[in-house]
């Protein structure tokens, strides 16, 4: 069974600070792992992903994370918050590609 | 440009008037999800089709059906909508059989409000 757990429903930090969003899985298998994020009456976009290469990753608009198995976490920074990364963001993990967990969403604030 | 696309952005139905949503796409994905989200909630599965084969989430009401006509096309009929359907619903493709193509794709989304 997979799910995927998402501590603290709501963020806010200040433009300018750190952006920390918690992803916490349960995985019997290797996962995939996800990040989204979701602007008002919009889709998901893919934030970034991680499939078993570098634990590290990458994505778009600054946001990285880090796949620690020890842990079994996949947390979200981003170094220095911009008021256009407030949104939702939702983890989510699968390992079939076939079926897909999400979190329960994190909604962060960004302040002025 | 568009990959995922879904029609109408919005949808205002009667109560109890079937009404359907259509999704597209343009990624020949062999997988095509319908997730229904309600306000400050993450996406609920309702169902996908893995190429022709319909897979039904095990809460999902009887009331949502769907329909795969093709590769390219999805749809969503909602039978008889209550006030309690009023929602996002999320139309989402992913390509399974390639592990580096993990990954699902969004449509804009079809808010549907019942009056």
């Amino acid at each position: 069974a997979q799910s995927v757990t998402q501590l603290g429903s709501h963020v806010s930090v200040s433009e300018g600070a750190l952006v920390l969003l918690r992803c916490n899985y349960s995985s019997s298998v290797p996962p995939y792992l996800f990040w989204y994020v979701q602007y008002p009456n919009q889709g998901l976009q893919l934030l970034l992903k991680y499939t078993s290469a570098a634990t590290l990753v990458k994505g778009i608009n600054g946001f990285e994370a880090e796949f620690k198995k020890s842990e079994t976490s996949f947390h979200l920074t981003k170094p220095s918050a911009h008021m256009s990364d407030a949104a939702e963001y939702f983890c989510a993990v699968t390992n079939t590609g076939n079926q897909f967990y999400f979190g329960t969403g994190t909604s962060l604030t960004v302040i002025p | 440009d568009a990959m995922v696309i879904q029609n109408p952005r919005y949808q205002v139905t009667q109560f109890g008037k079937p009404v359907t949503l259509s999704c597209s796409q343009t990624l020949n994905h062999n997988v095509m999800y319908w997730y229904q989200q309600k306000s400050s909630q993450a996406p609920k599965l309702l169902f996908h089709y893995y190429d022709k084969d319909f897979n039904n989430e095990a809460d999902t009401p009887d009331n949502f059906q769907s329909r795969r006509p093709n590769t390219s096309f999805c749809f969503l009929d909602i039978r008889s909508p209550g006030l309690g359907d009023a929602a996002m619903y999320l139309c989402a493709t992913s390509r399974v059989g390639r592990e580096d193509s993990y990954e699902q794709y969004f449509g804009p989304g079809t808010r549907l409000t019942v009056t």
